[in-house]
């Protein structure tokens, strides 16, 4: 299996602008994970799936802060307009359903906005 | 609210050296108790998971301990080496969710 992948590496985009970070689970996972990681805040989460469904989004720092996820292989993180403390890096990760499973993350998009 | 701390969060130990890294949480009623390595640019790694039934978990040189009644973890590294350099972290799962409360992470540089 090749993993969580993730999709940009890194991003580099202005103030106002929109970004989209990508995520393919692994195949077969139940659960899909979004985290941002910072020196100050470490990692938070940010929204998590159960079979393609949101369960909690509590963690969304704002509007400006959207997911999705269309299907059990892709899920989307976007956020717009972008503003400079968006940056961060970003992880996805998914687990099986089962209990004590262990999560696997992506490794990661690192995001700038100047 | 659960809180998972990591302290210190930076060590420096000479090669071959038997370290441990500590963990504590406020909450005792924890479901699970994962740690993790994270190299730097990378994703997190799970190194060992331990079930609140269970006390330790072993994988090669690394040894997880939880205890819920002190609310703490450790993770011991025995015969450390150059190559464990890298940040730990521990992480809480308090109800049946999937959800993790992470620790802020351990920094570990193991010098040769």
């Amino acid at each position: 299996d090749a993993g969580v992948i993730q999709s940009p590496r890194h991003e580099v985009t202005e103030m106002g602008q929109e970004v989209t970070l990508r995520c393919k689970p692994i195949s077969g996972h139940d659960y899909l994970f979004w985290y941002r990681q910072t020196m100050m805040r470490g990692l938070e989460l940010l929204i998590y799936f159960n079979n393609n469904v949101p369960i909690d989004d509590s963690g969304m720092p704002e509007d400006r802060f959207s997911a999705k996820m269309p299907n059990a292989s892709f899920s989307t993180l976007k956020i717009q307009p972008s503003e400079p403390r968006d940056s961060a890096v970003y992880f996805c990760a998914s687990s099986l359903a089962r209990a004590y499973s262990p999560l696997h993350f992506g490794n990661g998009t690192r995001l700038t906005v100047t | 609210k659960q809180e998972v701390t990591q302290i210190p969060a930076a060590l420096s130990v000479p090669e071959g050296e038997n370290l441990v890294l500590n963990c504590s949480f406020t909450d005792s009623a924890i479901y699970n108790l994962q740690w993790f390595r994270q190299d730097p640019g990378k994703g997190l790694t799970s190194l060992l998971l331990i079930q609140s039934s269970q006390r330790e978990q072993t994988s090669g040189r690394l040894n997880a301990s939880l205890d819920k009644s002190s609310g703490r973890s450790t993770l011991y590294i025995a015969a450390s080496q150059p190559g464990d350099s890298a940040t730990y972290l521990c992480a809480g799962e308090f109800n049946a969710g999937n959800m993790l409360t992470f620790g802020g992470g351990t920094r570990l540089m193991v010098k040769p």
